[in-house]
């Protein structure tokens, strides 16, 4: 099973949106509705942050939002503080039963 | 409120076996599964394997396959991942989730050094 591709970096100041994508293939993202959005700080365990394309667990910001299209998923996080800058990982459930990360993309705040 | 708690630290030889406790508490235990999920120094999230801690089914990750055994003691709300014939590539950060789909909760992660 092939990592889901990410952008390996993105950026943005403060106030601003920015839009991470995710693609996969038929047999994991575009077959299902199970993708998955996690926040990673420096040396901290990952935090959910969106699951099953567009929910936000209770506690979450609600200007963390997701999306799908296709084979290709999409985190938006819109008027973006200092404290988003970190590592973002989607993950996909598979047609196999295994699970799927991205490669991650780090955010930068300017 | 939901922990789950792992073993600490470890350094073992290359060829070594390792294995790594996840202790849960906060909710019931056999209601979730649980996944292994590992994350080398500066690398990506890498899925390993999932048990269902109700019935004891596993499902691994084809790389990880004959390599890693996970298991679960319910009475004691803990589940386990062995690694045998370490090599150097096995040094990483080794995280328990509970989940099904997706991963709700996180350990702290287990820092597994191989080195000789």
């Amino acid at each position: 099973q092939s990592a889901l591709t990410q952008p390996a970096s993105v950026s943005g100041s403060p106030g601003q949106s920015i839009t991470i994508s995710c693609t996969g293939t038929s047999n994991d993202i575009g077959g299902y509705n199970y993708v998955s959005w996690y926040q990673q700080h420096p040396d901290k365990a990952p935090k959910l942050m969106i699951y099953e394309v567009s929910n936000r667990p209770s506690g979450v910001s609600n200007r963390f939002s997701g999306s799908k299209s296709g084979n290709t998923a999409s985190l938006t996080i819109s008027g973006l503080q200092a404290e988003d800058e970190a590592d973002y990982y989607c993950s996909s459930y598979t047609s196999s039963g295994a699970r799927v990360f991205g490669g991650g993309t780090k955010l930068t705040v300017l | 409120q939901v922990h789950l708690v792992q073993s600490g630290a470890e350094v073992k030889k290359p060829g070594a076996s390792v294995k790594v406790s996840c202790k849960a508490s906060g909710y019931s235990f056999t209601t979730y599964v649980i996944h292994w999920v590992r994350q080398a120094p500066g690398q990506r999230l890498e899925w390993m394997a999932w048990i269902s801690t109700a019935n004891g089914n596993t499902k691994y990750s084809q790389k990880f396959q004959g390599r890693v055994t996970i298991t679960r003691d319910t009475s004691a709300s803990t589940a386990y991942m062995e690694v045998s014939s370490l090599r150097s590539e096995d040094t990483a950060v080794y995280y328990c989730a509970r989940g099904g789909t997706h991963f709700d909760d996180w350990g702290q992660g287990t820092l597994v050094t191989v080195s000789s």
